[in-house]
């Protein structure tokens, strides 16, 4: 099925600096953008960044995103324990017609 | 604040129809996209499709021949109908509010697990 990818894992220090990848192409996030969403263990995912690196109300500013291209970025600064989560990209698909997502990134701080 | 909440049975034979259904509280249904989106044990989300409240929808292409979605706003309810279930149709089904113009999902339900065995 077509996707966005991501790396499956990233592994950081307590405090360090983690930035997530996700890339798709000019249909999607190059054209579009990419939303951001944060899935703990057990639960729905939570939206981190609508497209053009709009955060929600309530989400830490450790959490910033970008775009070059067809690659987006999410980067969060000073980990803490409670970032470790799984992280997934997401975005509209103009020549689908179709929401796609990333494969997800396990974001493991140590 | 918007709140979603998925039900139907958590248990469906092979070969029969998934049944989902979506209750919106806190705010109204209308003028929004609603989508369905499930995920598998330890697998990817996959978006499955979504409804206006027009009623107008757009579905996965892998998934469309066995998918319909309708919607109630007398209820606030939308529903899912998946066709012709296998057991690779087992996952936590989630069901999210998808804004206009956006790209991605703002509110999202707790989700359900439906399993596909006889």
């Amino acid at each position: 099925q077509a996707g966005l990818t991501q790396p499956p894992s990233v592994s950081k220090d307590l405090r360090q600096t983690a930035t997530l990848t996700c890339t798709g192409n000019s249909n999607n996030v190059g054209n579009q953008g990419a939303a951001w969403l944060q899935q703990h263990q057990g639960h729905p995912p939570k939206l981190l960044f609508h497209r053009n690196n709009n955060r929600p109300s309530g989400i830490s500013e450790r959490f910033s995103a970008s775009r070059s291209g067809n690659t987006a970025s999410l980067t969060i600064t000073g980990l803490q324990p409670e970032d470790e989560a799984d992280y997934y990209c997401s975005t509209w698909d103009t020549s689908l017609s179709a929401h796609l997502f990333g494969g997800g990134t396990s974001l493991t701080v140590l | 604040q918007v709140q979603l909440q998925e039900s139907g049975p958590g248990l469906v034979k092979p070969s029969e129809t998934l049944s989902l259904t979506c209750t919106v509280s806190g705010g109204s249904i209308s003028n929004n996209y609603w989508s369905w989106i499930r995920q598998p044990a330890g697998k990817r989300l996959e978006w499955i499709g979504r409804i206006y409240t027009s009623g107008s929808t757009d579905y996965n292409p892998s998934l469309k021949n066995r998918v319909t979605m309708s919607v109630d706003t007398s209820k606030n309810q939308f529903s899912l109908k998946l066709m012709y279930v296998t057991a690779a149709d087992t996952a936590v089904y989630y069901c999210a509010r998808d804004p206009p113009g956006d790209i991605t999902f703002d509110h999202w339900g707790q989700g359900t697990l439906v399993t596909v065995s006889s």
